[in-house]
């Protein structure tokens, strides 16, 4: 059955530096999300993404995220420079036109 | 504001029970309503998606009602088994550019 997988399953960056999360979302969808959810909270959407560029995104999407899809199978969120407070679970999800979304594993990036 | 409160947070049952999910929403406009099964370090499951038309939709043991006149839904969880024990989280679609908001989830336990 396909489904979105997530790299890595677990990320652990300084304070400062620069994370890639990693999405392969299934490959006939066509509408592309990222999600978070911090430690005991509920999952937060960050940006949706369609048709290359980015379609919607929250105000936690501030300046040093960005969301990539480069070469029409992998879709990536980038944090330019990690805080402390970026700690948390990453969801990339993927849907095709129906009103399912399928989710990944998640990433859990600890920020220290 | 577009919101999805859930309760009760928290539910302790055992096993071979049922129970009852509850989930109240603000979202405007409203595409559909899902109800997703998130075990602890997991991505959400889906397990009913229901449009404003539908009343009523079964999957195996779970129930989903939908009453879009006074934007409630429940969901039932018919002869609890221990794998049961996750978070029931009730998203709605809709808001601006039919986003995934998501409710704080109930976090169930089922006890031997």
């Amino acid at each position: 059955e396909p489904e979105v997988t997530q790299t890595p399953s677990h990320q652990v960056t300084q304070m400062g530096q620069e994370v890639i999360l990693r999405c392969v979302p299934i490959s006939n969808h066509l509408y592309f999300y990222w999600y978070r959810q911090i430690l005991g909270q509920k999952v937060e959407f960050l940006v949706s993404f369609y048709n290359n560029e980015i379609s919607e995104k929250s105000e936690i999407f501030d300046d040093q995220f960005s969301v990539e899809r480069p070469d029409g199978s992998n879709f990536t969120l980038k944090i330019r420079s990690t805080k402390l407070e970026d700690s948390a679970m990453y969801f990339c999800a993927s849907r095709d036109r129906g009103p399912e979304a399928f989710f990944g594993q998640g990433t859990r990036l600890t920020v220290v | 504001k577009n919101q999805v409160e859930q309760s009760p947070q928290s539910l302790i049952i055992l096993e071979g029970k049922n129970c009852t999910l509850q989930c109240n929403y603000t979202v405007s406009p409203f595409s559909n309503l899902r109800w997703y099964k998130q075990d602890t370090g997991r991505g959400p499951v889906s397990l009913t998606i229901m449009t404003f038309s539908e009343n009523t939709k079964s999957n195996g043991r779970y129930t989903a009602t939908l009453d879009a006149d006074t934007k409630q839904s429940s969901l039932h969880i018919t002869a609890s088994q221990l794998s049961d024990s996750a978070s029931y989280i009730c998203v709605v679609r809709g808001g601006g550019y039919n986003k995934l908001i998501f409710g704080a989830g109930t976090r169930l336990a089922v006890h031997p």
